[in-house]
């Protein structure tokens, strides 16, 4: 069964840089074509596409986020990770790694971690 | 993009059925088939429950199926039990922009 296990700073300061990485075990990140992402939501509030990954290191980012996001895959030690830069109170929420159900699919995601609070505070 | 629009919250007793709508825009919903809904209980990580309109993965229960007409979505719930009181998020592909777009999310209570 494949499983997904984020890890990561819970507290980034304001203007700094959040990053976090999604391992995965029981299956491979190279195996088939599967976009790696990731979702975040803000808390009480509703989710949020950040954007994917392919091993191959192709990436889609959300439009409202791209010129601050980059993602990165690491095959040797099986998993994935995003970057945030220039973080405000708006970006702290709960983030999620997943996995998208079908091969060269972008969603729906049918696989997530159990998610991060990552809260954003001098 | 603004989000989908979904109802905030709805209501609906054990045994009946509720549809939860799902409204985006010819550059959403209108214009493709990739349109999910994903069930999310406090505290827990969504769980997929149905994907291309209407197919359900595996495990997931048959009282849950969805369809699409123009511009809007719709899950319908049906037999209501009291572990279907969640969260429901619509999501589809943006065909403009390459990205999954969800909606604001609908708070069913099971009273």
């Amino acid at each position: 069964q494949l499983q997904l296990q984020e890890s990561g700073p819970g507290l980034v300061r304001p203007s700094e840089t959040l990053s976090l990485n999604c391992n995965v075990s029981g299956g491979s990140i190279v195996r088939g074509s599967f976009s790696w992402g990731w979702v975040r939501q803000p808390p009480g509030k509703g989710l949020e596409w950040i954007g994917c990954i392919y091993h191959s290191g192709k990436t889609f980012y959300n439009p409202s986020l791209k010129s601050r996001v980059t993602m990165s895959v690491d095959t040797s030690k099986n998993q994935f990770s995003v970057r945030l830069n220039s973080v405000t109170a708006a970006d702290t929420a709960v983030y999620f790694c997943v996995r998208a159900a079908g091969e060269y699919q972008l969603l729906p995601q049918a696989y997530w971690g159990h998610g991060v609070l990552v809260t954003v505070s001098s | 993009q603004s989000a989908l629009t979904q109802p905030a919250s709805m209501t609906g007793s054990p045994g009946q059925s509720v549809t939860i709508s799902c409204t985006g825009t010819g550059n959403d919903i209108g214009s493709n088939n990739f349109i999910s809904w994903y069930q999310q209980h406090p505290g827990k990580a969504p769980k997929l429950i149905i994907s291309a309109v209407n197919n359900r993965p595996s495990g997931v229960s048959d009282r849950f199926s969805g369809s699409k007409s123009g511009n809007t979505a719709y899950l319908t719930i049906s037999v209501l039990q009291p572990d279907d009181e969640a969260d429901y998020y619509c999501s589809s592909y943006t065909v403009s922009s390459t990205f999954e777009l969800f909606g604001g999310g609908t708070k069913l209570t099971v009273l």
